[in-house]
């Protein structure tokens, strides 16, 4: 079946390095993604969101990548901090679809 | 002021046992649904209202079962609890199936761990 994964699922990096998460979809239909960071013990938050008709979108110290020809996206964080350390998920949604599909997460973990 | 609480936060029984989860929104969202996060962190949908209305039921047993008096809240009860039903349940809200957004909006967890 069609479903959302990620390539690592442990990355480690040093405090002040840039951190790039990558997940890919396999459902063509996908319109709509999602990236959410889950610190330990709470629940998923948004980070930031990108439409098909976009491959770049940035926020505060993350930019997300659309790749539609590889179905391919990625999370990049800018200078990162001990506080970005958590799990991050990439979810995917389908223009059909009521809600979206989570792929498997990403653990960072940021050393000082 | 919690957008999305759920209780309990913690959660510890007996095999055969029922018990239920609580959620409400303050956000004035339409939508919420019911994860479950396994082990290792694999947040799958179990159930999403729309209005009060079941608009989702994955494949799940049904011990589990959903209620949502009003908008605003969404229940999880659970019957004859089993020890593969030991997880992390998430309670989440959005605005709604047609909002331009699919942003999700999740509460802290309800572990819950069968003995």
């Amino acid at each position: 079946g069609e479903s959302v994964g990620l390539h690592l699922p442990t990355l480690s990096v040093q405090e002040g390095d840039n951190s790039i998460i990558n997940c890919a979809y396999s459902n063509s239909a996908s319109d709509y993604f999602i990236w959410y960071k889950q610190e330990s013990g709470k629940g998923p938050q948004f980070i930031i969101d990108i439409r098909s008709n976009m491959d770049k979108r940035q926020g505060q110290r993350v930019t997300v990548l659309l790749n539609k020809t590889v179905k391919h996206l990625s999370l990049q964080i800018a200078a990162t901090q001990p506080g970005d350390s958590a799990v991050y998920f990439c979810a995917e949604k389908a223009g059909g679809s009521y809600i979206p599909t989570f792929g498997r997460g990403t653990s960072l973990i940021v050393h000082p | 002021d919690t957008a999305v609480s759920q209780t309990p936060k913690y959660l510890v029984t007996q095999m055969g046992n029922d018990k239920s989860i609580k959620c409400e929104q303050n956000l004035g969202h339409d939508t919420m649904y019911w994860y479950k996060q396994d082990s290792k962190k694999f947040l799958k949908i179990m159930f999403s209202y729309n209005n009060k209305e079941l608009i989702i039921n994955e494949t799940v047993p049904n011990r589990f079962s959903p209620k949502s008096p009003d908008k605003a809240h969404l229940n999880l009860h659970i019957n004859s609890l089993e020890l593969g039903d030991s997880a992390v349940y998430f309670c989440a809200s959005s605005l709604g199936l047609s909002a331009n957004t699919g942003e999700l909006f999740f509460g802290e967890g309800s572990r819950l761990t069968v003995l």
